[in-house]
């Protein structure tokens, strides 16, 4: 079975200083790791997403996330947060032996940037 | 490209009334997933079609949910009877649906309150 882990509920950070919301997972192959963004009353946005390769992958909107698989993480990062960041950001992950392609989201992390 | 419709956005029912929400996909995506995100949570998968057939209902409520995809395309959840644990907002994504298509594209949800 698949499960997300996200540690920390909310995350408050000023504008223009960096910011990382974290992800832990388990899995029982291989990680497929997404992250994705929810404004108020807005579906859910893809951000980016690890397949397989450099283990630094880039997003939308300057974002960027880092997969440790030692750690089995996959932090979500930016280095100079603006107020329009202000969202629920969503890790999730597919085990890549799940042929249906089956997304387990974490609970979501509520990012608050203040100018 | 035109993205997830959802109708209603919307609704607010009593105990025990029944309740439908309708999806249309991007056109041409094989896989549509319906998922349910109550306040606080991450999505939860409900139902995944591939095509106009069932891949995955294991979450699915089956005693008062029900879904159907006819022709492929267009879907409709239905609750009946609805209780106040079904509020919550539901999710309508699709994706293409082949091996290589990694990203689930969300609609922007209808929102149920059952008082």
């Amino acid at each position: 079975a698949q499960s997300v882990a996200q540690p920390e509920d909310q995350v408050n950070v000023a504008e223009g200083n960096p910011l990382t919301v974290k992800c832990t997972y388990s899995v029982s192959g291989n990680p497929y790791l997404f992250w994705y963004v929810q404004y108020p009353n807005r579906g859910l946005q893809f951000l980016l997403k690890y397949i397989t390769g450099d283990n630094l992958v880039k997003g939308s909107y300057g974002f960027e996330a880092e997969f440790n698989k030692s750690q089995t993480s996959f932090h979500l990062k930016k280095p100079s947060a603006l107020v329009s960041d202000s969202a629920l950001y969503f890790c999730a992950v597919r085990d890549t032996t799940d042929s249906w392609g089956k997304l387990q989201f974490g609970a979501g992390t509520q990012v608050v940037v203040t100018p | 490209e035109a993205g997830v419709a959802q109708s209603p956005r919307y609704k607010i029912i009593e105990k025990r009334q029944s309740v439908a929400f309708w999806c249309n996909p991007i056109s041409g995506h094989a896989t549509l997933y319906w998922y349910q995100q109550i306040l606080g949570q991450g999505p939860k998968l409900l139902i995944q079609f591939q095509n106009n057939g069932v891949v995955d209902d294991s979450q699915l409520p089956k005693d008062r949910f029900s879904a159907e995809r006819l022709k492929g395309v267009d879907s409709t959840l239905k609750i009946q009877p609805a209780k106040l644990e079904d509020s919550a907002v539901y999710l309508c994504a699709s994706s293409l649906g082949d091996i290589s298509s990694y990203e689930q594209y969300f609609g922007p949800g209808t929102r149920l309150t059952v008082t």
